[in-house]
């Protein structure tokens, strides 16, 4: 079953236009971590932001993480045509003993030069 | 810095016939996973392994088998392959099992036809 849910399922906007995509998910968790996939290309991560942080930057990507309504949000500001991608939200948790990271089905940015 | 390599790029099988997918990494990292990426789906664990001579079955174990040879190596055999098994295949490794980022292979596309 998947963890995390990202919203929207697709996602459009101008060269300069800042771009936001939310993850929500059902359990507690550990870490929540956003990851971008060029087509064709392996996964590369993108930020980890554990279950005690509400805020982190990287560059031009600020993340945050709402743990009591479940929720995440990544924001990449001044997009490029080069942020074309698909970006994953992956939530670490522990079930049963063991540890997991699941991912959601991902939000397709398109950005238009 | 290679990071982890996958072979084959791509593969066609026929059904029933077998195969092995090759996942090698260079950062000495302690755990290692098998995904598959299906359109629509995200990417689902197969299997993983913590630590050289450990594994452990993801969501989606069937059909599938894994060997981790050394601390480098960690291979997924498919015995005897089946159209659903038509997917995307990536490999990755961490240092810590899902609580530090993962890096990912550039992945296999494989066919069953």
């Amino acid at each position: 079953s998947q963890q995390g849910e990202e919203d929207p399922q697709a996602l459009s906007i101008q060269e300069g236009e800042n771009a936001t995509m939310n993850c929500s998910y059902k359990t507690s968790i550990n870490n929540l971590q956003w990851y971008r996939q060029n087509s064709g290309r392996g996964l590369v991560h993108l930020i980890l932001i554990r279950s005690n942080e509400r805020e982190k930057h990287s560059g031009r990507l600020r993340v945050t993480l709402d743990t009591s309504k479940k929720s995440s949000s990544l924001l990449i500001t001044a997009s490029r045509a080069a942020d074309t991608a698909s970006y994953f939200c992956a939530t670490g948790r522990k079930q049963g003993g063991s540890e997991k990271l699941v991912f959601g089905k991902g939000t397709k940015l398109t950005v238009n030069p | 810095n290679a990071g982890v390599t996958q072979t084959p790029k791509f593969q066609v099988l026929k059904t029933g016939q077998s195969m092995t997918l090759q996942c090698a990494q260079d950062m000495n990292h302690n755990s290692m996973y098998w995904y598959r990426q299906d359109p629509g789906m995200g990417l689902r664990l197969i299997y993983y392994s913590a630590s050289e001579g450990t594994t452990d079955k993801g969501e989606v174990p069937n059909g599938y088998n894994v060997s981790r040879l050394n601390k480098r190596e960690f291979s997924l055999r498919l015995e005897s392959a089946a159209p659903s098994q038509t997917s995307v295949y990536f490999c990755a490794s961490s240092g810590d099992r899902f609580n530090e980022k993962l890096f990912f292979g550039s992945g296999t596309q494989l066919s069953v036809l």
